[in-house]
């Protein structure tokens, strides 16, 4: 049982270029999301997921897209990459409902991307 | 929407002493849940410790606690016998309770807490 897996770990782009960031989890959540962490800030909120096919925007989502088609997989897109999108990049899953503890969020390790 | 702040940017302490992390947040939501995260080097998020907004007894995992004080709207947590590896970036979290939370967190800036051997 891997958790949240983050795939790449590291990653160094140059302005204009594109990439693709994946999370996949083995637990069979339902909901899915993408957090960017910078220097001095807590995680915000990219883009989430309540389920295969279905997005929703978060607090930060300018100058990404995401997909979800199969339910285990969570895809973060830049496609043209900014100095400002230098970050780590968290994804995180959960099931639905609030019973008990069903609704804490497991995260994966993060990725860290700069854009030069 | 909702606000969490976080007032201590860093904040250091003797091995084995008490410390204590504020959080303050703003909402209109009536019903929530509050999450204190630690986040060491490694930077993995690990859950420390939650409270749901509807329980008035305050959470506690061994050495954690919370004082929760609804009506503050102040979250903060407790470390007891603190240990080196305590050191770590300690951020509270927010959820809604409606929409089964669906949209996520909201976090405070953190708070760098380091022990002191």
């Amino acid at each position: 049982n891997a958790g949240v897996t983050q795939t790449p770990k590291f990653r160094v782009l140059k302005t204009g270029q594109s990439m693709t960031l994946l999370c996949a989890q083995d637990m069979n959540h339902e909901y899915m999301y993408w957090y960017r962490q910078d220097p001095g800030m807590g995680l915000r909120l990219i883009h989430y997921s309540v389920g295969e096919g279905t997005t929703a925007k978060g607090e930060v989502p300018d100058g990404y897209n995401v997909s979800r088609l199969k339910k285990q997989n969570f895809l973060l897109g830049l496609e043209s990459a900014a100095p400002s999108q230098t970050s780590v990049y968290f994804c995180a899953s959960r099931p639905p409902g609030l019973a008990d503890i069903s609704y804490e969020q497991y995260f994966g390790p993060g990725t860290r991307l700069t854009v030069t | 929407a909702q606000t969490v702040t976080q007032s201590q940017p860093e904040m250091s302490v003797q091995e084995a002493e008490t410390v204590t992390l504020s959080c303050t947040y703003d909402t209109s939501e009536s019903n929530y849940y509050l999450f204190w995260y630690k986040q060491p080097p490694s930077r993995q998020m690990i859950l420390v410790i939650r409270q749901e907004a509807y329980k008035q007894q305050n959470a506690t995992e061994n050495r954690f606690s919370v004082n929760f004080q609804k009506a503050a709207k102040s979250f903060s947590l407790k470390i007891s016998d603190s240990q080196l590896g305590d050191t770590a970036m300690y951020f509270c979290a927010f959820m809604k309770h409606r929409g089964g939370g669906a949209d996520g967190l909201t976090f405070g800036k953190g708070t760098h807490l380091i022990i002191q051997p």
